[in-house]
């Protein structure tokens, strides 16, 4: 399995744009990588997924060089609300490959005002 | 509304009482996991299933057992709890295996 690395905080101040990268040196060729949000006695909610290149929507855009062995998730002007623990996810895709998944440890972003 | 339902929210208990965390979703999705969430360690699965009786092991299994007897219902079994096993817990659902999963709000669980 990919194991995955990020950093374990990050401080910005709002309007800021916030980047977080995940690394994963030993994603494989059928891997997603996808990114969650948590707040504080919550489950984490999904923000977005990609298998290369850039993906965008709504909340944040990720960004997936050619090699895949890292993704950045950028969050365009933060609020203080975006403060919350983020989480970069590498797993497989298919049904030959189940449902084992590998969740990084976490990045702490703090948004000031 | 989709949701992922966990129950009991909360519980204290004392080692080598046998309990089971419920988990029941209403998305019809067929991939169910759990997690446990401890102070610098992250998320860490435990088990997963992906379809009526077929279930299977994550990164930390030992202590917990799980059923998968129908598609809407996943619970953990703690059959003999430990202080070690005291932890955020959290059920996850999707529809297939390339998704985005949807979880519960937790299961606080405090083993004595």
């Amino acid at each position: 399995l990919a194991k995955t690395t990020q950093p374990i905080s990050m401080d910005s101040y709002e309007g800021q744009e916030v980047n977080i990268t995940c690394s994963h040196n030993n994603i494989a060729t059928n891997d997603y990588i996808t990114w969650y949000q948590q707040f504080p006695s919550q489950g984490p909610r999904f923000i977005i997924q990609g298998y290369k290149t850039k993906v965008t929507n709504e909340v944040a855009s990720l960004f997936i060089p050619a090699d895949r062995k890292s993704s950045t998730l950028s969050l365009p002007r933060v609020s203080l609300s975006d403060t919350a623990v983020y989480y970069c996810l590498v797993g497989a895709s298919g049904r030959a490959a189940g449902n084992k998944l590998t969740f990084g440890g976490g990045t702490r972003v703090l948004v000031k005002p | 509304e989709a949701q992922v339902t966990q129950n009991p929210r909360y519980l204290i208990t004392v080692t080598g009482k046998k309990l089971t965390v419920t988990c029941s979703q209403n998305m019809n999705h067929e991939y169910m996991s759990w997690y446990r969430q401890d102070p610098g360690l992250g998320l860490r699965q435990i088990y997963y299933s992906m379809n009526v009786e077929v279930t299977d092991k994550g990164d930390v299994p030992e202590g917990y057992k799980v059923s998968r007897k129908e598609k809407r219902n996943f619970p953990l079994i703690l059959e003999s709890p430990s202080p070690n096993q005291t932890s955020l817990y959290f059920c996850a659902s999707r529809q297939a295996s390339n998704q985005p999963q949807h979880f519960g709000d937790g299961t606080r669980l405090s083993i004595l």
